[in-house]
Order: C-alpha cells, then structure tokens, then sequence
C-alpha cells in the first residue's frame, strides 16, 4: 500500500500560469480532501469530495478546482497563479467521513508562485 | 473568534519533564477531537483521537477533553527530543469536516 501519494513534490510558478497538483490513493477510500498550509499557520481546507463525481467546497477554494472522477484519483487544479497560492498543499483520504475516522495525509506539495 | 484556538507557543521543556498542549474550540456541536505531530517540512501524522469527556492514555500521551468548557489538552510526559515538532489539535464538526487549530510547536531541550 502507497498510502496517499502527491506529485509534484515541488514546483514554481510564474503569475498567471496555471498547473496540476496530483493525488492518489489506494486504499478505496470514499473521503478525499485539499488542504493548504501557509508558513506557521494550520491546515485550511480548499475542497473535498465524497465520492467519485462528488466534490464540495471547502473554508478558501478561490482560485481552485478539483474533480473527481475515480475512487483513487483527485487532482487539484491552479488557474492563474497568484503569489497568495503560494503555500504547501497536502492532500488527504479517510474510509467513510465519519467522525471516528482517520486522516491519512500524502507528503505535500511546495508550491512557490513568483 | 477562530473555530479552534490553540495556544501560540512556542513551548520549550527540558528533557523528562510534561509538556502541556491546549486548544480550545467554539463549536458546542463538535463530536470528535484529534492531535496531530508535525514534523518540520512533514505531513501531519495522528497521534490521538478522542470522542468523549475525561482523559484518554495512549503511552506517553494523554489526551483530555471536556466538552462543557470546549476544552482539549494533550500531556506528553517524560518528553524527548524526538517529541520536537508542531502540534495540531483538530476538531470535527457536524458539518463532516476538520477544522485546524494554527499549531503549538514545542521543543525538547537535552
């Protein structure tokens, strides 16, 4: 089992340019999530999804898009990087949603916007 | 008033002694309260969950909740420096989502 697996682990961007963080998972998870953290600060979530199809807005998805077209798969879209984005993203599943579940977040994302 | 405070630190201790992490949430709904270790250039990892009032032992750690005054501490007793890192506190609300606290970072001096 990979766990939740991220990539790029690292990227810089120019303002305006837009990209593709991506995040698997192998554990049939129905729970995935985004979440960014600036510099001393905690974790803010952009979107989540339920399930395959299914997808919701978080606390900050200005300026992102997710989709999720498979159980493993839930790519996070940039478009028009500002350098308010820049941040480390770490994406993250749980079986069920429940209360009583378990995070299990990927190695994170640096993402620099110049 | 943020959803889940935490105290700001940072929080230094000496090697051996109790390190005292406190969050605080605003949410009376909140079911369930996680502590997250971070490790510097990490991802967070769990170390505790706790879903109901008084305390909660797991090795070192106990985790303390008292949902009348929306309060929960996680203790680490006989602190080592590898315990050197941020600290989450989490809590889930009935909106089925986690809300973040900024973090507490401790240090363990040897």
């Amino acid at each position: 089992n990979a766990g939740v697996t991220q990539t790029p682990k690292f990227r810089i961007l120019k303002i305006g340019q837009s990209m593709t963080l991506q995040c698997a998972q192998d554990m049939n998870h129905n729970y995935m999530y985004w979440y960014r953290q600036d510099p001393g600060m905690g974790l803010k979530l952009i979107y989540y999804s339920v399930g395959a199809g299914i997808t919701d807005k978080g606390e900050v998805p200005n300026g992102y898009n997710v989709s999720r077209s498979t159980t493993e798969d839930f790519p996070l879209r940039l478009e028009l990087a500002a350098p308010s984005q820049t941040s480390v993203y770490f994406c993250a599943s749980s079986p069920r949603g429940k209360s009583t579940d378990t995070q299990y977040f990927g190695p994170g994302t640096r993402l620099t916007v110049l | 008033q943020k959803e889940v405070e935490q105290n700001s630190g940072p929080l230094s201790v000496p090697e051996g002694a109790i390190a005292s992490l406190n969050c605080t949430y605003s949410d009376r709904g909140s079911q369930s309260f996680f502590w997250y270790r971070q490790y510097s250039g990490k991802s967070p990892e769990l170390i505790m969950s706790i879903y109901s009032n008084g305390d909660k032992e797991d090795g070192r750690f106990t985790a303390q909740l008292n949902k009348a005054s929306q309060y929960v501490s996680l203790l680490i007793r006989d602190s080592q420096p590898s315990d050197s890192a941020t600290y989450l506190c989490a809590v889930w609300t009935n909106a089925g989502k986690s809300t973040f606290g900024d973090g507490t970072t401790l240090t363990v001096k040897p």
